[in-house]
């Protein structure tokens, strides 16, 4: 199984809505990651979770609230957003830690497509 | 920090030919990753191929191909025999393991999107 699960495929919120994304991969990966992505952009990396604990914030605002509840799901917890938030969010995974037989590659997910109004 | 730089934002090439994607990184770093990832109209970002610093060998994957010079630190993708499928954003990206964080760190270039033309 080299699959990274994300739900839902499509997400509209209202600015007071609170509302989570999900994300989920069974290929043993102990890191796990959140990205943005803003159309025909590249994805700009959120938050990094490694072997379950919360390793990189890029500076991200707290209406976004990462959660890592076991070592095969990622949420990304939504609150009070703006519609400048509407974007792709991509969830990928990957071994760690750094090896010669770790090919490095991050596994991502299809995408939860997200619209503030 | 590092930089990827993809020069092309569009590209064409006629069904059956061959096209390549040009790619340069700036970087101080001596063990890192380099990718080539595809993300069509469906979004998935789907990794095409992948090159170790380390490796002098061009890696290949079928009809995609790198030329990688580290020197130059420019990292090209090639593809053969241009198919309808191959209609998508690549982004070239860079990888190095991030220091004490136990994870990757995955920098992306702004992509070219390729069309392929029947």
């Amino acid at each position: 199984d080299t699959e990274v699960t994300q739900t839902p495929k499509h997400l509209v919120m209202g600015m007071t809505n609170k509302k989570s994304l999900k994300c989920e991969q069974h290929m043993g990966h102990r890191a796990m990651y959140w990205y943005k992505q803003k159309a025909k952009k590249p994805p700009e990396l959120m938050f990094v979770y490694s072997y379950e604990k919360l390793s990189i914030n890029e500076s991200v605002p707290s209406r976004f609230s990462p959660e890592c509840p076991n070592s095969s799901l990622l949420n990304l917890h939504l609150h009070a957003l703006q519609p400048e938030d509407s974007a792709l969010y991509l969830c990928a995974s990957s071994q760690v830690p750094w090896g010669a037989t770790n090919t490095g590659e991050l596994f991502f997910g299809e995408g939860s497509r997200l619209t503030v109004l | 920090a590092q930089t990827v730089t993809q020069s092309q934002p569009e590209m064409s090439v006629q069904e059956a030919e061959t096209v390549t994607l040009s790619c340069t990184y700036d970087t101080s770093e001596n063990n890192y990753y380099l990718f080539w990832y595809k993300q069509p109209p469906s979004r998935q970002m789907i990794l095409v191929i992948r090159q170790e610093a380390y490796k002098q060998q061009n890696a290949t994957e079928n009809r995609f191909s790198v030329n990688f010079q580290k020197a130059a630190k420019s990292f090209s993708l090639k593809i053969s025999d241009s198919q309808l499928g191959d209609t998508a954003m690549y982004f070239c990206a860079f990888m190095k393991q991030r220091s004490g964080a136990g994870s990757y760190q995955l920098t992306f270039g702004k992509g070219t999107k390729l069309s392929v033309i029947p």
